[in-house]
């Protein structure tokens, strides 16, 4: 089956370690998004990717890094410079962002750092 | 940067009663996206809206994308119980043309 996925779905990190949060599609989408979701925050881009080896920064980017290898995948490393990386992450990809068309989810991942 | 109102920001309803919620922007969108999202999960697309004046309908969901390109509406007929989340409106367009969120209206049903 076509989708998105996102792994792993809850994730528990140390304070002052990075962290990378996978997301792989097989849609064949060219565009990739990252975004964060907090209680009552609605979804805040990172970064988003509109084809491989290019990608672009959100409106909350500092302390995130991302890479664009592969078409099919768009991992997230949270570093340690992310002051407050406790969050539900949601990855997106869609065909072109020309295209106007829709973007589907992945299924979150929850990062907790203690 | 663009934003999106999107309100109410929470509804308590009866079950059986429609619901309307809305989204407008100070900026024109060329696409217009609802979500539903269940706690802990990712968003699923319920409607994709891409012509002003568009209205579409998804069983008992109906939402229509602005004449002036800058709000859209998403009614719900007849709810029930599984309705219950929170609602997001997406819109696409702006001078990065990546998708901008409203922050979401959370519905409650009572049966």
């Amino acid at each position: 089956d076509g989708g998105i996925t996102q792994s792993p779905k809850y994730l528990f990190r140390k304070e002052g370690q990075n962290v990378t949060l996978s997301c792989e599609q097989n849609l064949n989408h060219d565009a990739m998004y990252w975004y964060r979701q907090d209680p009552g925050q609605g979804l805040r881009l990172i970064y988003y990717s509109q084809i491989v080896n290019d990608f672009q920064k959100g409106d909350i980017a500092e302390g995130y890094s991302v890479s664009r290898e592969k078409k099919e995948s768009f991992p997230l490393t949270v570093t340690s410079a992310q002051k407050n990386p406790t969050a539900f992450y949601l990855c997106a990809s869609s065909p072109p962002l020309w295209s106007g068309a829709e973007a589907f989810f992945g299924q979150g991942t929850r990062l907790t750092v203690v | 940067g663009q934003q999106l109102n999107q309100s109410p920001q929470s509804m308590f309803i009866q079950e059986g009663e429609d619901v309307s919620m809305n989204c407008t922007s100070s900026s024109i969108f060329n696409t217009w996206l609802w979500y539903k999202q269940d706690p802990g999960e990712g968003p699923v697309l319920l409607i994709a809206l891409y012509k002003a004046g568009e209205l579409t309908s998804n069983g008992r969901l109906t939402a229509q994308f602005g004449i002036t390109r800058k709000d859209s509406f998403l009614n719900i007929s007849a709810s029930i119980p599984s309705d219950v989340g929170i609602y997001f409106c997406a819109g696409q367009g702006g001078s990065q043309g990546n998708l901008i969120f409203g922050k979401g209206t959370k519905l409650s049903v009572k049966p």
